[in-house]
């Protein structure tokens, strides 16, 4: 099946810095990536919609200027968190789409002190 | 896309055969139903989806009544790798759209050696 790629797998940062989170399609072409982020004990709740070549489209309640979305090739979404505080403490999953499904990354877990 | 319900948890004994309900009630003609699970601190991986027509694949085999309204997940001969999240998604495409997943609460199955 299409293996989609996370780095890192983990990081550990101090507040008030910014996150970088790469997402790679690594056998398969990908127009569209979404992210998604996951609380502890709860659901995993989708983010937005990576478009390459275009803006990325956020969910209601996310905010576009503090996760940052660039989808510059067929193979690569990134994320990035900025000016990031402790309530951004959480697990980051990005999926791709290659045809009928959707394969998900390992996950990004981020704390941030 | 129309919403799922699934209970809570699970147990399964290992080496029988782990049956996961899922309602939908409200599904449309022209919804999906999908199964991913969630293995803890990893991304989901996808399983096995559905129209109206029982579905298999080498892992698991997908039960879908015949007035759509609930269906079931089966996995034959459960190990203890299988405990995991699963999560029931009812979605009006085959996945070749650009919509994230919405994500319930699934069903954490476990499963007892």
């Amino acid at each position: 099946g299409a293996v989609v790629s996370q780095h890192p797998s983990w990081v550990i940062c101090k507040s008030g810095t910014s996150v970088k989170i790469e997402c790679r399609s690594l056998d398969f072409q990908a127009t569209t990536m979404f992210w998604y982020r996951q609380f502890p004990k709860q659901s995993l709740m989708l983010m937005a919609t990576s478009n390459e070549g275009s803006k990325a489209t956020y969910e209601q309640g996310v905010e576009k200027d503090k996760f940052l979305i660039n989808h510059a090739s067929l193979t690569l979404s990134t994320l990035t968190v900025t000016s990031a505080h402790p309530e951004d403490s959480s697990f980051y999953i990005c999926s791709a789409l290659p045809e009928y499904e959707q394969f998900f990354g390992p996950g990004t877990r981020l704390t941030v002190l | 896309d129309a919403k799922t319900t699934q209970p809570p948890s699970m147990d399964c004994a290992e080496g029988r055969a782990a049956n996961l309900p899922c309602n939908h009630s409200t599904i449309s003609g022209n919804e999906y139903v999908y199964w991913y699970r969630q293995i803890h601190s990893q991304g989901p991986q996808y399983i096995i989806h559905g129209l109206k027509n029982n579905e298999t694949n080498e892992m698991a085999s997908l039960i879908i009544t015949e007035d759509r309204k609930s269906s079931t997940l089966i996995l034959p001969h459960a190990t203890l790798r299988d405990t995991a999240v699963y999560y029931c998604i009812v979605r009006a495409d085959s996945g070749g759209g650009a919509d994230g997943l919405t994500f319930g609460k699934g069903t954490h199955l476990i499963i007892q050696p």
